[in-house]
């Protein structure tokens, strides 16, 4: 199957920094990645869809200004928690899905966990 | 309602044993289904998609009724390797887009 990476796999940041995290699709071209945000024992949430060339869209509750998303090209989409506070720590996936896939198939990446201090 | 529930479980079950999962989901627009299958800490792994005619791959068969909103996972044979966390997955449309939403997931344990 395909292969989409995350960099890093986990950061710890001090609160108030901000954390990039990058996703990238390896072996195929994703028009779309999703980013997902899991808490503990919670199913992964939504966070954003992201477009190759356009702005992301937003899931509700999920303040734009704080998760900036980047998608520039058809490999990388980047996600940048601004201004981090500790309730943000949680475990960042990205997926992406294949332009080939009729069922829409998605494929994820390792995941980010990121602790805030 | 939520968009798409799942009973948490866990359901623990020997070896061999046969095992089936439902989830509903609550709007009638959604159109693919899909379950996923999440170790401890790892990412989701896709298991199958579901189709309305139902579909069979090896042990695992999955059903979708649109008729109840739901579909369901049977495992057959349960292997200790297959202990982990299962998750529904549904589609829905959007404007440009599709809204992907997760159940909770059910975890399953296998005993020996």
């Amino acid at each position: 199957g395909a292969v989409v990476s995350q960099h890093p796999s986990w950061v710890i940041c001090k609160s108030g920094t901000s954390v990039k995290i990058e996703c990238r699709s390896l072996d195929f071209q994703a028009t779309t990645m999703f980013w997902y945000r899991q808490f503990p024992k919670q199913s992964l949430m939504l966070m954003a869809t992201s477009n190759e060339g356009s702005k992301a869209t937003y899931e509700q509750g999920v303040e734009k200004d704080k998760f900036l998303i980047n998608h520039a090209s058809l490999t990388l989409s980047t996600l940048t928690v601004t201004s981090a506070h500790p309730e943000d720590s949680s475990f960042y996936i990205c997926s992406a899905r294949a332009p080939s896939g009729g069922d829409n198939e998605q494929f994820f990446g390792p995941g980010t966990r990121l602790t805030v201090l | 309602r939520k968009e798409v529930e799942q009973d948490p479980g866990p359901f623990n079950v020997p070896e061999g044993a046969t095992v089936a999962f439902n989830c509903t989901y609550s709007n009638s627009a959604s159109q693919s289904f899909f379950w996923y299958r999440q170790d401890c800490r790892k990412e989701p792994k896709l298991l199958m998609s579901v189709y309305s005619s139902g579909n069979e791959d090896g042990r695992f068969t999955a059903q979708l009724n649109r008729a109840s909103q739901y579909i369901s996972l049977l495992i057959r044979d349960s292997k200790l390797s297959d202990s982990a966390t299962y998750l529904c997955v549904v589609n829905l449309p959007r404007a440009g887009y599709q809204k992907v939403t997760f159940g909770t997931g059910t975890k399953l344990q296998v005993i020996p």
